[in-house]
This record gives structure tokens, C-alpha cells and sequence, in this order.
């Protein structure tokens, strides 16, 4: 069956330090990929997506993941963090239905 | 260009009456999603429409729980009766089209309810 795996339920990081949130997904063929952000007491809001070509991607906010097909792996990266980025992250598939990983809540320390 | 608009934003209730929750997808979006969201089972998808049809509401928890999509620009989730157990933030989402893949969700702010 298809899933989204994000294995990391809670991450805590430096302000100025770099991120990377994981994300696996588990479907044969290349799926379309996505980041979401939530900041608390909000909806969700598109960070990137991934459907084909370049396989690095670039996002709002200074984001970036990298589709690798051999890992199965959409991870999203950030080289410096900020504290305005703590929030949770929903790594999502789009094929024919929409799968939502679990989530990473994010905490920044100053 | 107005998002995707929930009401209301905060919803408290006694257990056993009726919860009205609405939404108002972006115009032009032919496809509908309600998710609830709970610290338990984080992201669930409830019900989803395509060109305001039912297409699959199979994420809909019971009996107590129905969906309406009288026209395109408006979609209600009721609850009828509540109970505790139905505390969460529901969230509508709508896309452009849906089932040919890579289409975006676009979410609204969510409704926080609460049933004591």
C-alpha cells in the first residue's frame, strides 16, 4: 500500500543551524511531491513540490528538498534555520489520492 | 484572491447537539477536501468532492458525520449528534482538478471545535 513515512515526530535545532527533515514515501512510479508547513493555530501552506525534472526544488522561506528515487526520499533542507520556522511539516503524495506523512514538529532554540 | 474561508473559526459545544461547519473553496477549484486533525491521528481525510459529487467518504467516521456540496462554491460537514471524542481542527482544502495527479491543496485556517 502507498505511504508517507516521516520518521522524526519531534526535531529541535539551533537558531542558524541547518535543518533536514526526512521524508520516504513507498509507490512504484515517480510520485508528485510536496512540503507543507503549519504554523500553530493555522492551515497548512505549500513550502515546495516535486513532479519531474530537476530534482532539487526550491521553496518559499528559503527552503529545498532533494527527490532521490533510489532512497525513495524527499527530504527538506534549510541551510540556516530561523526561529519563525518552528512549526509542523507535513511531507504529502499526490497520486490519485492525496497521503500525508504524520509530521515533524520543528522546534528552534535561540 | 481569497483562499479557501472557514467558519467559523472556533466552534464549543455540549455533547449531543448538532455542529454546522462550512467552507468556501477557492473559485474555480472543482475539488473539495475535509481532514480532521487530532494529536492522535494527526492528518485524516474525511471526505472528498470532485465537481461537487462525493467521490470517496470513506475517511467519514460514522453515521453522525455527513458531508454536503450543494454547489461549487460551498460545502458544509455537520455532525449530528456530537460527543467529545469529536474535538479536533477540521480543515477544507480544495485543488483545481483532482485524479490527474501533481494538483496543489490549498487549505483554509481550520475550525477549532470543541464538544464538552
Amino acid at each position: 500500500a502507498q505511504s508517507v513515512t516521516q520518521p522524526d515526530i519531534h526535531i529541535t535545532v539551533s537558531e542558524g543551524a541547518s535543518l533536514e527533515l526526512r521524508c520516504n514515501y513507498s509507490y512504484g512510479a515517480t510520485p508528485y511531491l510536496f512540503w507543507y508547513v503549519q504554523s500553530p493555530g493555522q492551515g497548512l501552506q505549500l513550502l515546495l513540490k516535486y513532479f519531474s525534472g530537476d530534482t532539487l526544488v526550491q521553496g518559499i522561506k528559503g527552503f529545498e528538498a532533494e527527490f532521490k528515487r533510489s532512497q525513495s526520499s524527499f527530504n527538506l533542507r534549510k541551510p540556516s534555520v530561523h526561529w519563525s520556522d518552528a512549526a509542523e511539516y507535513f511531507c504529502l503524495y499526490n497520486f490519485n489520492k492525496f497521503y500525508f506523512g504524520s509530521g515533524t514538529k520543528l522546534n528552534v532554540k535561540p | 484572491d481569497a483562499g479557501v474561508i472557514q467558519s467559523p473559526r472556533h466552534e464549543v459545544t455540549e455533547m449531543g447537539q448538532e455542529v454546522t461547519l462550512r467552507c468556501k473553496p477557492i473559485s474555480g477549484h472543482n475539488s473539495l477536501f475535509w481532514y480532521r486533525q487530532t494529536m492522535m491521528r494527526g492528518l485524516e481525510l474525511l471526505i472528498y468532492f470532485n465537481n461537487n459529487v462525493p467521490i470517496d467518504d470513506s475517511g467519514m467516521p460514522e453515521d453522525r458525520f455527513s458531508a454536503k456540496m450543494p454547489n461549487a462554491s460551498f460545502s458544509t460537514l455537520k455532525i449530528q449528534p456530537s460527543e467529545p471524542r469529536d474535538s479536533a481542527v477540521y480543515f477544507c482544502a480544495s485543488s483545481l482538478t483532482f485524479g490527474q495527479g501533481g494538483e496543489k491543496l490549498f487549505f483554509g485556517s481550520g475550525t477549532q471545535l470543541s464538544v464538552l
